[in-house]
């Protein structure tokens, strides 16, 4: 079963500013990676998939590189409405279809 | 629109059995996989497992073969989770996800209370 770790824990970050989060896997999984975002009382939503394509009404702020083992999510100016949990999840092997633990995002 | 629409909330005693569902529409329900993901209070996401609809090949973590079942009713659209003997530790959130690679489509929850 492939690990994904990401970290840190927990970010605090003021709004317009950068918030990069980072995810490892315990194996290679070459661009089989997802961010899913997470507010309080809702279902996760798909941020962005696959090399770099970002699921439908996910604004341009949002990037991610990384291949292999090494992943970052970066959200370039955050605003209000994304303080959230955000969850990355490798589908380059499964079962199981493993999630990280989740990168807490709030207002520093 | 595609939509993934589940079964409400659920309280249950230990040792009784469950079947939650999640009714598909907007998209061919036979084309993508169709998984589960438990989130526990306060916790993250597990994934539990996932179904065809086309043949029902079925695919489960390890975490959890044994100790639950997926199946489908292609004449409703319809994913089921069920349990045969439910205990205090499977109190949870469920959530069902369409899966083309990733979980592009997310149902709104089912909160199954064990107690």
């Amino acid at each position: 079963e492939i690990v994904m770790t990401q970290s840190p824990a927990i970010l605090s970050v003021s709004p317009g500013e950068r918030a990069t989060l980072s995810c490892r896997a315990s194996q290679s999984i070459s661009r089989n990676l997802a961010w899913y975002q997470q507010k309080p009382g809702q279902a996760p939503r798909l941020l962005i998939y696959g090399p770099a394509t970002r699921a439908t009404g996910i604004p341009a702020r949002f990037s991610v590189s990384g291949s292999g083992t090494e992943f970052t999510l970066t959200i370039s100016s955050l605003q209000s409405e994304d303080f959230a949990v955000y969850y990355c999840q490798q589908y380059h092997n499964w079962p199981p279809g493993t999630f990280g633990q989740g990168t807490k995002v709030e207002i520093k | 629109e595609v939509q993934l629409v589940q079964s409400g909330a659920e309280v249950k005693k230990p040792g009784e059995s469950l079947k939650i569902s999640c009714k598909a529409s907007g998209y061919s329900f036979t084309s993508y996989w169709i998984g589960w993901v438990r989130q526990m209070p306060g916790k993250g996401l597990e994934w539990m497992g996932v179904i065809y609809p086309g043949d029902s090949d079925t695919k489960y973590s390890p975490s959890f073969q044994g100790q639950v079942t997926i199946s489908i009713d292609k004449s409703t659209s319809t994913a089921f989770l069920q349990w045969s003997s439910l205990q205090v530790s499977d109190t949870a959130m469920y959530y069902c996800a369409r899966q083309p690679d990733a979980f592009d489509v997310w149902g709104q929850g089912t909160m199954v209370t064990v107690s």
